[in-house]
């Protein structure tokens, strides 16, 4: 069964920093990993999906990475505003290529 | 256009009572999940749906959870003698399930709550 961690579970910057949040997977055989946003109480929104064969995605201010080998993806924010503020989940599926398996996210909180 | 809708937004029943959660997902997606979000926690998959059958049910947590998609369309999730853990926030995603890429879209919950 795949397994995605992410690391930090919590993190707290000041306005205008550029950061990176961390996602891992055990089972290299993916088709697609995907970045969402959560805000409490709310659904989840997708922000970017990466393909097997691709090694990154950008929108805006976001652009997230993806190194299939080491079971590995990243989600850089640059310029952070505090409309960012949210929990991020990373997903990612498993060859048999429908569910997503989530991990239980990165709980970003940016200050003015 | 239209996002994927779920209703009810909040449901509270008491322990044994049975529950139907409705996702209707986005126009001419083929592909419907289920996925189940507990606090702290990631959703986790429950049941996938191509077009009216089940392709994959595996997650589902024991024979007390059914989903239906008689159409191909509209999906229900249905719970039989709820039980206090079964308190969550349901989630449902449409898809429109290419070849390569299969971004899921989510509704917003259904946060089901069991006393």
């Amino acid at each position: 069964k795949q397994e995605v961690t992410q690391i930090p579970a919590a993190l707290s910057v000041p306005e205008g920093e550029n950061l990176v949040l961390n996602c891992s997977f055990t089972d290299s055989a993916i088709y697609n990993l995907q970045w969402f946003r959560q805000d409490p109480g709310k659904g989840l929104t997708s922000l970017l999906l990466i393909q097997s064969s691709q090694r990154e995605q950008t929108s805006g201010r976001l652009n997230a990475s993806l190194d299939k080998s080491s079971g590995r993806s990243t989600l850089y924010i640059a310029a952070s505003q505090p409309g960012d503020s949210a929990t991020y989940l990373c997903a990612a599926d498993s060859n048999s290529g429908y569910a997503l398996n989530f991990g239980k996210g990165t709980s970003l909180l940016v200050t003015p | 256009g239209a996002g994927v809708s779920q209703t009810p937004s909040n449901k509270v029943t008491e322990k044994g009572k049975y529950v139907e959660l409705r996702c209707d997902p986005i126009s001419g997606h083929t592909a419907l999940y289920w996925y189940r979000q507990s606090l702290g926690q990631g959703p986790e998959f429950l049941i996938y749906f191509q077009g009216t059958g089940a392709a994959d049910d595996s997650g589902l947590p024991n024979d007390r959870f059914f989903a239906v998609r008689p159409e191909g369309s509209v999906s229900t999730l249905k719970i039989q003698r709820t039980e206090r853990g079964d308190s969550a926030v349901y989630l449902c995603a449409s898809s429109t399930r290419t070849s390569g890429t299969d971004t899921q879209y989510f509704g917003p919950g259904t946060r089901l709550t069991v006393l």
